[in-house]
Order: structure tokens, then C-alpha cells, then sequence
């Protein structure tokens, strides 16, 4: 099956600091991936919809300056938590539908962010 | 807004026995259902879908049946192996949409 890929996949970093995940579709295309959040032994909570070539869409509640999305290219999309604090600890996801299959999506492995 | 309630777990049987684990929604319109399986240390799979009422998705001795009348997509395998052992969720998209909503989240332990 298509494979949904995430960089890094574990971080720890010093409060203040900035830290960048990356999510790739290796071998599908698509216009449109998601990130999630997800807190220990909850559900996954929809952050933000990634657009290829426009500004991301964000979910009531959470900070766009916070948590910065590019869509770059067909096959990556990055979160930037920016100054980061030990609150925006968490586990987070990120997933794509392929182009050609839109009811369909495709998960990343998850990145654990620890801020200290 | 559009919602998903599970039942909460966490859930502990024993192999073979039989499993139903149920999913509530609350959305307008005709949403898609899903099932997404999460084992230790991966990303969440697929593990089945509906996307319209009356529809039974299956896949790995699983099924659920979209039921619109009850506002239902319950989990059920006759006869669990250790291997299903992971938390299952619960999801919609609503229609026309692409991004999901999920429910909580149910862990699933199941004991030789």
C-alpha cells in the first residue's frame, strides 16, 4: 500500500526553541495532507488541512502562528512548532489522500515532540 | 459539529473470544465511515469502510455495518487472535470532505 513517511520520529528540545517535522508520501501524490495531535490515550484531534501552493487551513483553536504549515511540493508538507513550550508536548501525525483515491487516506508513523 | 463516540476501553479478552467494540456518530448528511487499526509503535491503518447506509465493510474477519437508522458503525470479529491487540478508532468524513473526526479510541488486549 502507499506509504506516508514523518522526519524525525521522536525530538526533545529546549523550551523556546523551534522545531520542524516533515511529512513525505513516497510514492503518491497529494494535494492535500492533515496533522493531527495526539495526547496520551486520547483521540486524534485535527490541527490544521495542508494545501499544495496555498495557506494552510486551521481548526478552531489552534494558533497559525504557533504552528506554522508549508505545503511545498505534491509529496511534502511540514508542521514548525515555533517556540515550542513543554504544554505543546505530544504526538504528532500527519496523513495524505492520494489524489486518485480521495476516501482514502494514508497515515505517517507520528513524530513524539518532548519539550523540556 | 460532526462526532464520533466509542465505547471506552480499555478492552481485555481472551483468544477466540468475540469482540464488538461500538461507534456512535453524530453528522449531517451522509458521512463516510471508517475503521483504523493502531499497533504498537506504527501508524494507523485502514482496517475497514462504509461509505453509504446499509453498507458492511470487512476486511481481516472483521465488519461493521453502517447503519444510519441508529447512527452506527459497530466493530465485530467472531473469533480474536493475540495479533488484534491494539486501540481501534473509530472515524467519519463528512460528505464531501476529505478530513476525518474521530472517536477516542478503544485498546484492545487480547490474552492467549
Amino acid at each position: 500500500g502507499a506509504v506516508v513517511s514523518q522526519h524525525p520520529s521522536w525530538v526533545i528540545c529546549k523550551s523556546g526553541t523551534s522545531v520542524k517535522i516533515e511529512c513525505r508520501s513516497l510514492d503518491f501524490q497529494a494535494t492535500t495532507m492533515f496533522w493531527y495531535r495526539q495526547f496520551p490515550k486520547q483521540s486524534l484531534m485535527l490541527m490544521a488541512t495542508s494545501n499544495e501552493g496555498s495557506k494552510a487551513t486551521y481548526e478552531q483553536g489552534v494558533e497559525k502562528d504557533k504552528f506554522l504549515i508549508n505545503h511545498a511540493s505534491l509529496t511534502l508538507s511540514t508542521l514548525t512548532v515555533t517556540s515550542a513550550h513543554p504544554e505543546d508536548s505530544s504526538f504528532y501525525i500527519c496523513s495524505a489522500p492520494p489524489q486518485s483515491v480521495t476516501d482514502t487516506q494514508y497515515f505517517g508513523p507520528g513524530t513524539r515532540l518532548t519539550v523540556l | 459539529g460532526d462526532s464520533v463516540t466509542q465505547m471506552e476501553g480499555p478492552v481485555t479478552l481472551s483468544e477466540e473470544a468475540f469482540l464488538t467494540i461500538n461507534c456512535t456518530y453524530t453528522a449531517t448528511g451522509y458521512p463516510s465511515l471508517f475503521w483504523y487499526v493502531q499497533y504498537p509503535g506504527e501508524g494507523l491503518q485502514l482496517l475497514l469502510k462504509a461509505t453509504k447506509a446499509d453498507d458492511k465493510g470487512s476486511n481481516k474477519g472483521f465488519e461493521a455495518t453502517y447503519r444510519k437508522e441508529t447512527t452506527s458503525f459497530h466493530l465485530e470479529k467472531g473469533s480474536v487472535q493475540v495479533s488484534d491487540s491494539a486501540v481501534y478508532f473509530c472515524a467519519l468524513s463528512g460528505q464531501g470532505a476529505q478530513k476525518l473526526v474521530f472517536g477516542q479510541g478503544t485498546r484492545l488486549t487480547i490474552n492467549p
